[in-house]
């Protein structure tokens, strides 16, 4: 495996579900990013982790929990979701956990909330 | 007013043709610059960086950045059905990274 890979690639669930999204980097990078992307809207930076530690948690809901074991994997714990939660899920890493560094996305996860 | 504008398109041009996309900002904290590239059902990649004002080239690529006007272009050369993507503009400071809504190109054989 190369770069940024995520899974599930597809995912339905239902509002009452609990699931989690998986994102592994193959980089060696110390910086991993949570954004959400819905249809004609701009990305929205969810989650940042720098050294494994969570350094930006931009107003997220608490249904959505990420969690950063080890500078390699990143997860974004899902539960109780909303319809309006449905969108693709992207991934990213970089070098350090400054903005100003290149940041490398996996293919997402296609999110469908019923 | 939005951070960042785009123009989501949709935009097609025939093969061959130059490709103009183009954003505004208008924080005037933001102090490098990039185009993203996504193909369908794909992650975005980063296409161009840049920190300064001016052109900066790379193949059929060229991005120009005007501070002064906040306001940043991509242009695409001899386009080819390849380039048939999302282009997404994006802006960072120290503090922030904020992105586009996104433009869908279709490069037409």
């Amino acid at each position: 495996e190369t770069g940024v890979t995520q899974t599930p690639r597809h995912l339905v669930m239902g509002m009452t579900n609990k699931k989690s999204l998986k994102c592994e980097q193959h980089l060696g990078h110390n910086a991993m990013y949570w954004y959400k992307q819905s249809a004609k809207k701009p990305l929205e930076l969810m989650f940042v982790y720098s050294l494994e530690e969570r350094v930006e948690n931009n107003s997220v809901p608490s249904r959505f929990s990420p969690e950063c074991p080890n500078s390699s994997h990143l997860f974004l714990h899902l539960h109780t979701l909303q319809p309006e939660d449905s969108a693709l899920y992207l991934c990213a890493s970089s070098q350090g956990g400054q903005y100003q560094e290149t940041q490398y996305f996996g293919p997402g996860t296609r999110l469908l909330v019923l | 007013q939005k951070e960042v504008e785009q123009d989501p398109g949709p935009l097609s041009v025939p093969e061959g043709a130059i490709v103009s996309l183009n954003c505004t900002y208008s924080n005037s904290a933001f102090q490098y610059f990039m185009w993203y590239r996504q193909y369908s059902r794909k992650g975005p990649e980063l296409l161009m960086y840049t920190y300064s004002s001016g052109n900066k080239e790379d193949g059929r690529f060229t991005a120009q950045v005007d501070k002064s006007s906040k306001y940043i272009s991509l242009f695409i050369r001899d386009s080819q059905p390849s380039d048939s993507a999302t282009y997404l503009c994006a802006w960072g400071s120290a503090r922030q990274l904020t992105f586009g809504s996104g433009t869908q190109l279709t490069v037409l054989p």
